[in-house]
């Protein structure tokens, strides 16, 4: 069974600071991996998606990183801002069993606090 | 363009009570997804939808109920409501082209819902 961590839980960082999200799973069998920004009493946001052939993928100030074998991904936000602050889901792409769609599997995520 | 759309946004329930939850998208996506999010953990897939008429169980189905009579709506029916129900309930949908494109999923505001 496919498992998704994300440590730590989580980071409290001052403005201006580059930081580093980590994001592990345990089996490589996924189609994409996904990056999510979630604002508090919000639904998900869609940040950056990186399909299985790839090894990064850049917007703005955000840069994502994955290594399939080592079942690890990372998201690189630059000069971070108070605006930054959020809670971060990574979730992994797998088959369903049925063969007809892909489930996501997200970690329980990292909220993440840019001090002014 | 509203994508996905999600009410009611609050709700509180009776225990044995029972209610529908309200998903649409105006994207043209085929696939559609309802998720759960307890406190401080990742979403779970509850069940999904490949398109109209064609719906399967997704990680925890229990107590739970889908229909897909149109391709753009989703509904998600809970029957006789207990506690353990309570949680954020999240819509999703994509688009997934053969075999299966990397499109990401799309998600709702979210539902929250309290069963006392």
């Amino acid at each position: 069974k496919q498992e998704v961590t994300q440590i730590p839980a989580a980071l409290s960082v001052p403005e201006g600071e580059n930081l580093v999200l980590n994001c592990s799973f345990t089996d490589s069998a996924i189609y994409n991996l996904q990056w999510f920004r979630q604002d508090p009493g919000k639904g998900l946001t869609s940040l950056l998606l990186i399909q299985s052939s790839q090894r990064e993928q850049t917007s703005g100030r955000l840069n994502a990183s994955l290594d399939k074998s080592s079942g690890r991904s990372t998201l690189y936000i630059a000069a971070s801002q108070p605006g930054d602050s959020a809670t971060y889901l990574c979730a992994v792409s797998i088959l369903l069993s049925s063969g007809s769609a892909r489930q996501l599997t997200f970690g329980s995520g990292t909220q993440l606090t840019v001090l002014p | 363009n509203a994508g996905v759309t999600q009410t009611p946004k609050f709700r509180i329930l009776k225990i044995g009570q029972s209610m529908t939850l309200q998903c649409t998208q105006d994207m043209n996506h085929n696939y559609m997804y309802w998720y759960r999010q307890d406190p401080g953990m990742g979403l779970k897939l509850i069940y999904y939808s490949v398109g109209a008429g064609i719906t399967d169980k997704g990680e925890v189905p229990n107590g739970y109920n889908v229909s897909r009579s149109t391709t753009e709506d989703f509904p998600l029916r809970l029957e006789l409501a207990a506690p353990s129900q309570t949680s954020v309930y999240f819509c999703a949908s994509s688009y997934s082209g053969q075999p299966f494109g990397n499109q990401p999923q799309h998600f709702g505001d979210g539902t929250r819902l309290s069963i006392l």
